[in-house]
């Protein structure tokens, strides 16, 4: 159970243009997910935590129009990165808040993304 | 502010024993998590502590002061497959979950 599934695994993309990520928890429902960028050799960076049917609340120095997410159901939530540059390319990764009783995050396996 | 810190990189041998320390400032405690990242992978859920003491799990157990802000997670039995970044991340009073940046541990034959 709380299995976690991200989608696309890796994606290059030109300067310019706008990439979708998907999130979805697929044996359970998750009010709330967390998105997060993970550079080389570097620890996880919080983006954003995404509740079901409201606004997503960003970190600081996370640009709420560039980085759009959208959590419409329970089950599903999207990064999208808009107008991507070069310096977008990273690793993002989605987690999803499980129903244990000490709120365990389950991670998605991550997106890789380029810009060129 | 809020602070986590591990050790940036350890090295250890094939069957040998390691302890990767973590000690943490936070606004509030609830819990402490340890994650397994393999390089390229996202991370996976090893443990869960959120009273003192030891909580052990086949070749893994982590350990838990909350007087001393203090965490360990032991690795018995090492194995090369066990050669990942090891996170320790601490959940606050708004549950919100801090990180730290990661220890490498290396095994080698």
């Amino acid at each position: 159970g709380a299995v976690v599934s991200q989608h696309p695994s890796w994606v290059i993309c030109k300067s310019g243009t706008s990439v979708k990520i998907e999130c979805r928890s697929l044996d359970f429902q998750a009010t709330t997910m967390f998105w997060y960028r993970q550079f080389p050799k570097q620890s996880l960076m919080l983006m954003a935590t995404s509740n079901e049917g409201s606004k997503a609340t960003y970190e600081q120095g996370v640009e709420k129009d560039k980085f759009l997410i959208n959590h419409a159901s329970l089950t599903l939530s999207t990064l999208t990165v808009t107008s991507a540059h070069p310096e977008d390319s990273s690793f993002y990764i989605c987690s999803a808040a499980g129903t244990s009783s000490y709120n365990e995050q389950f991670f998605g396996p991550g997106t890789r993304l380029t810009v060129l | 502010g809020q602070n986590i810190d591990q050790p940036t990189e350890m090295t250890a041998t094939e069957g040998a024993i390691v302890q990767i320390n973590c000690t943490y400032q936070t606004s509030g405690f609830n819990g402490l998590f340890w994650y397994q990242q393999h390089a390229g992978e996202a991370p996976t859920f090893l443990s869960y502590n959120v009273l003192d003491g030891l909580e052990e799990k086949g070749r893994f157990s982590s350990f838990l002061s909350r007087s001393k802000g203090y965490s360990y997670l032991l690795l018995k039995e090492l194995q090369m497959k066990d050669s990942a970044s090891y996170l320790c991340a601490v959940l606050d009073s708004n549950y919100q979950l801090i990180w730290g940046a990661g220890t490498k541990l290396i095994i080698k034959p």
